[in-house]
């Protein structure tokens, strides 16, 4: 069965600091790797996936992931945060066509 | 096309009404998702369709829930006799068949059972 695993629940940082958030996921087949976030009272918006091909996968807003098959995970990272990157951020991977998420990160940005 | 949209935004109900909530799709997807979100929790999924065949359902969804999507286009998603504990956010979604291919996201509809 696959799952994922969000190991930190709340990411406070400052605002142009750098952020890593952590993603581990479970799987003994190929995958499909998602990050999405999701602002208050709202659905959720696609930052960047992983199918295949470079392990470095860049999204929207100045968003990064690298794919790491080793440690089986897929981390998020953004060098210079804003503000407006104040939300909640999941990680999914494809089962079966459908998404299986973790349970979230909330990151907040302070001025 | 403006995206995948639902309705209601918000519905408050007593406990033991029924409620039904509809999701209007991107029009070119043929797969249409239904997850549900509660507080502190990602998305887990309740069901699924392909056009208008529910293809698969969750462990979650009751008896109590019923999906349609009867024309391959709409979807509707409905709760009877609801309890406190359905209180979440309904979340659908729908893409284009194919491995990999981006779900997008309606904005849910919230549902508070009083």
């Amino acid at each position: 069965a696959q799952s994922v695993t969000q190991l930190d629940s709340q990411v406070p940082v400052f605002e142009e600091a750098p952020v890593e958030l952590r993603c581990n996921y479970s799987s003994s087949v190929s995958v499909y790797l998602f990050w999405y976030v999701q602002y208050p009272n709202q659905g959720l918006q696609l930052l960047l996936k992983y199918l295949s091909g470079s392990t470095l996968v860049k999204g929207i807003n100045g968003f990064e992931a690298e794919f790491n098959k080793s440690q089986t995970s897929f981390h998020l990272r953004k060098p210079s945060v804003h503000i407006s990157d104040t939300a909640e951020y999941f990680c999914a991977v494809s089962r079966s066509d459908k998404l299986i998420f973790g349970t979230g990160t909330r990151l907040q940005v302070f001025p | 096309d403006t995206g995948v949209s639902q309705d209601p935004r918000h519905k408050i109900t007593k406990r033991g009404q029924n409620v039904t909530f509809r999701c209007d799709p991107i029009s070119e997807h043929n797969r249409l998702y239904w997850y549900r979100q509660t507080l502190g929790q990602g998305p887990e999924f309740l069901t699924y369709f392909q056009n208008e065949a529910q293809l698969e359902k969750s462990r979650l969804l009751s008896d109590r829930f019923s999906a349609e999507r009867p024309k391959g286009s709409f979807s509707t998603l409905e709760i009877q006799r609801t309890e406190q504990g359905d209180s979440a956010m309904y979340l659908c979604a729908s893409r284009s068949t194919g491995e990999g291919t981006e779900a997008f996201f309606g904005q849910g509809t919230r549902l508070t059972v009083v």
